[in-house]
């Protein structure tokens, strides 16, 4: 079983230029969610994503956006960087339920960007 | 408002010694209840989850946790601690038919030999 996997690793961009991120599933998982993690803080929720569509978003600008593509790899956007988008971005895996909502959430190592 | 407070910012215990770190939910579904450990600079591995069922749920490295509804906590012990449980926890809460975690801010836990 392969787990969730992110790349880069580390990333330094400037202020106002646009960064793309990207993200592996777990084998077996449809669907795929994108944290944000301030230094010190707890992960906050930017978006899910569910059959290459929006399935649910947290309190982050539009300039935030993201893609699943059919083999359930994904991608996270962030254009006009500013300084507080300094941060660990981590993406995880996970089954939807019938019913609505997912199943328990892997995570992946991260993607650390820094905007200067 | 839906919410998770991990009272303790840092923890500091003894090689050997018990540990106990608690978390504290508000939350208006039955809650799906998570600890997650994240060491430095890395992402975050699953200790345990409670779902439903039996309230007290066994995790790995040796971890458990107990769910109390009464008193909206899910708390997370261990007997021993080792050396190699230095990192950061967090307490997370979910529920069906939702699509997001809630994450508490962590306790960063260090160990002394």
């Amino acid at each position: 079983e392969t787990g969730v996997t992110q790349s880069p690793t580390h990333l330094i961009k400037t202020r106002g230029q646009q960064v793309t991120l990207r993200c592996s599933s777990q084998s077996g998982h449809n669907t795929v969610s994108w944290y944000q993690q301030a230094l010190g803080q707890g992960p906050q929720f930017i978006f899910q994503y569910y059959r290459e569509e929006e399935n649910g978003r947290g309190n982050f600008p539009p300039r935030f956006s993201g893609l699943q593509f059919p083999n359930y790899s994904s991608e996270l956007n962030v254009n006009a960087l500013e300084l507080d988008d300094s941060a660990l971005y981590l993406c995880a895996s996970s089954l939807l339920l019938a019913g609505g909502g997912t199943d328990t959430q892997y995570f992946g190592p991260g993607t650390r960007l820094t905007v200067l | 408002a839906q919410s998770v407070t991990q009272p303790d910012i840092h923890i500091t215990v003894s090689e050997g010694a018990s540990l106990e770190l608690r978390c504290n939910y508000s939350y208006g579904a039955t809650p799906y209840l998570f600890w997650y450990v994240q060491s430095p600079g890395q992402g975050l591995q699953l200790l345990l989850k409670y779902f439903s069922g039996d309230t007290l749920v066994q995790g790995i490295k040796g971890f458990e946790a107990e769910f109390k509804r009464s008193q909206s906590s899910f708390n997370l012990r261990k007997p021993s601690v080792h050396w190699s449980d230095a990192a950061e926890y967090f307490c997370a809460v979910g529920a069906r038919g939702t699509y997001k975690y809630i994450f508490g801010t962590g306790t960063r836990l260090k160990v002394l030999a």
